[in-house]
């Protein structure tokens, strides 16, 4: 079964300082990979997502993520950041084929201090 | 569209009370799902469905049951409810390949 590793569980950051979130997964086949992002008592919406194609995939607000297969790795990043983007990110997947279940990430909590 | 919605919101039970949560979607989706937050641990999959009528098991599922009747309704029951059952339960639903569209989340404590 695949699997989804955020490393970092809380990352504070100053704003307009540059983010980047990492994001690894177990899987030896094709994938789909996504980013949600839910603000504080709000539900989970996307961030943007990967299915084929250029790697680098640009979402809203301004995040964009790199798909590296070679690294297993889906990192998402912001160039600067807002107090706005205060929210716990989540990383997910599901395999390319049976496509119906995600596999979601622990998730990572971001506090931006004004 | 409302896209998915969820009933209650919030919901307080003692140990060994049933409820259920309904998830509605307008989407005209074929897959739903039912997920669990807790913190620390992400969303765990409780069960998910593929279709009207059919119903699958998914990470977590012990202790809840599904049905599927109508393809825009998805129901979660917990028949006797337990301390370990707290938490935020999310539905989602989704047309492969897209993404999976979550609704506002139902707080749920047992006592």
């Amino acid at each position: 079964a695949q699997s989804v590793s955020q490393h970092n569980h809380h990352v504070i950051l100053s704003e307009a300082a540059s983010l980047e979130l990492g994001c690894n997964y177990s899987y030896g086949g094709t994938v789909n990979l996504f980013w949600y992002v839910q603000y504080p008592g709000q539900h989970l919406q996307l961030l943007l997502k990967y299915f084929s194609g250029d790697p680098l995939v640009k979402g809203i607000k301004g995040f964009e993520a790199e798909f590296i297969k070679s690294k297993f790795s889906f990192n998402l990043r912001k160039p600067s950041v807002q107090w706005s983007d205060t929210a716990e990110y989540f990383c997910a997947v599901t395999l390319n084929f049976g496509n119906e279940k995600l596999t979601f990430g622990t998730g990572t909590r971001l506090t931006i201090i004004p | 569209n409302a896209g998915v919605t969820q009933t209650p919101k919030f919901r307080v039970l003692k140990t060994g009370q049933s409820m259920t949560l309904l998830c509605a979607q307008d989407m005209n989706h074929e897959y739903m799902y039912w997920y669990r937050q807790d913190p620390g641990m992400g969303l765990r999959l409780i069960h998910y469905s593929v279709g009207e009528g059919t119903t699958a098991k998914g990470e977590v599922p012990d202790g809840y049951n599904v049905s599927r009747l109508k393809k825009q309704n998805f129901l979660l029951g917990l028949e006797s409810a337990a301390p370990s059952q707290t938490s935020v339960y999310f539905c989602a639903s989704s047309s492969p390949p897209g993404e999976q569209y979550f609704g506002p989340g139902t707080r749920l404590t047992v006592t």
